[in-house]
């Protein structure tokens, strides 16, 4: 069974633009979650979506956002791009979204703003 | 808001060696879970915990669920190089308001003495 995907694995922006990354979970999973990996503020949750509703937000500002698609798969979209935006972006996937679901991760978009 | 604190922040083993490390919070967490990264990945889950003073193992890996909600240890038993990396601890906060979402503790990197 294959894993979480996430395309790109890297990619380079200037401040100012925008960036879409995208995600395919495991199949049959339909809970996708979002997470920020830096190395001053370790590993924070951005968002969830479960059948194509978000679900959950955490603290951080509109520029970022993210939809689902109805085949499950997801894409998350950072406006106005600051310096501070670069990092590891990952995103999980679950089953059904209950409690007792394990969480899988995938390998991470790399963000580098210049 | 919820916070995890992780301990020890680093450490170095020697092959053969076991291993500690902690995370506590002052919040109650319904899952605990533990997750290795190794450079360039995303995380791997090694242990879920889903029941206050749980242990379970996976391997030479054993990992608890204390008994408050508010904690959980792992162990590493017998150490071997391929041990080396960073390990996180992660707990969900349960209630439907939180859907899926995961606060992860900031790490402990394990390295290899020489």
């Amino acid at each position: 069974k294959a894993g979480v995907t996430q395309t790109p694995r890297y990619l380079i922006k200037t401040r100012g633009q925008q960036v879409t990354l995208s995600c395919s979970p495991i199949s049959g999973h339909r809970s996708v979650s979002w997470y920020q990996q830096t190395p001053g503020q370790g590993l924070q949750f951005l968002f969830e979506y479960f059948s194509e509703t978000q679900r959950n937000k955490g603290n951080f500002p509109g520029r970022f956002s993210g939809r689902q698609f109805s085949n499950s798969r997801s894409e998350m979209n950072v406006s106005t791009l600051e310096l501070g935006d670069s990092a590891l972006y990952l995103c999980a996937s679950r089953r059904q979204g209950l409690d007792t679901d394990t969480q899988y991760f995938g390998p991470g978009t790399r963000l580098t703003v210049l | 808001g919820q916070q995890l604190n992780q301990s020890p922040q680093s450490m170095f083993i020697q092959e053969g060696e076991d291993v500690s490390m902690n995370c506590t919070s002052s919040s109650i967490f319904n899952t605990w879970l533990w997750y290795k990264q190794d450079p360039g990945e995303g995380p791997v889950l090694l242990i879920a915990l889903y029941k206050a003073g749980e242990l379970t193992s996976n391997g030479r890996l054993t990992a608890q669920f204390g008994i408050t909600r508010k904690d959980s240890f792992l162990n590493i038993s017998a150490s071997i190089p391929s041990d080396v990396g960073i390990y996180f601890c992660a707990g969900q906060p349960g209630g439907m308001e939180y859907g899926n979402k995961l606060v992860f503790g900031a790490g402990t990197i394990l390295r290899v003495k020489s």
